[in-house]
């Protein structure tokens, strides 16, 4: 079946514009993560939805980044007022459950000029 | 001090070595580990799970070690192939299902 999917696979965006990402879990998974990855920083998390419980947002790194995830499956990542220092891969994973194997989508690699 | 540390690497071994990673983890209340394998430019993978017993799957065999807060994953008979980046992860008991990487090392196997 579908991985996840994510889009764009690249965006280049300006400094101080807003940006959106995309992420379509696989069907029927109940949680969703998000992640990024950048140079010297690994991998760390963002945000995770499981179900219909209130998302844990703990891994964020500022208030201008947002996530939302709609009808329990598709969700954006919302980063307002870009900045240098945003310029990741933004990885989404989803599991079954929030127990279960995450599996990851391609990414979305933003840079912010 | 981040939270899983890993060597990064490089290890730079030829084919047919056996070669062995190793990662401590700071936070006691970490109830599951694993390994994931990222290629280079792409997403990770789980690799596999690590049980307190020790298990293995194949070439790879991962360890744990909780008095130590210590894990490892040995590879024997190393393949062009698993030539990747090796990265160590850890999951809290309380948090969901969130987890947390270790920033991963990297391995190029040589022939």
């Amino acid at each position: 079946g579908a991985g996840v999917s994510q889009s764009p696979s690249n965006k280049v965006t300006e400094k101080g514009k807003d940006v959106e990402l995309r992420c379509d879990p696989i069907s029927g998974h109940t949680a969703l993560y998000w992640y990024r990855q950048s140079l010297g920083q690994g991998l760390e998390f963002l945000i995770y939805f499981q179900g219909n419980s209130a998302p844990d947002k703990s891994g964020l790194p500022s208030d201008r980044f947002s996530a939302e995830r709609t009808g329990g499956s598709v969700s954006t990542l919302t980063i307002q007022r870009t900045q240098q220092e945003d310029s990741a891969v933004y990885l989404c994973a989803s599991s079954i459950t929030g127990r279960g194997e995450q599996y990851f989508g391609p990414g979305t690699r933003l840079t912010v000029t | 001090r981040k939270e899983v540390e890993q060597d990064p690497g490089p290890f730079n071994v030829p084919e047919g070595a056996t070669v062995a990673f190793n990662c401590t983890y700071s936070n006691s209340a970490s109830q599951s580990f694993f390994w994931y394998r990222q290629d280079c430019r792409k997403e990770p993978k789980l690799l596999m799970s690590v049980y307190s017993s020790g298990n293995e799957d194949g070439r790879f065999t991962a360890q744990l070690n909780r008095a130590s807060q210590y894990i490892s994953l040995l590879i024997r008979d190393s393949k062009l192939s698993d030539s990747a980046t090796y990265l160590c992860v850890v999951k809290r008991g309380n948090q969901g299902g969130k987890l947390i990487f270790g920033q991963g090392t990297e391995l190029s196997v040589k022939p």
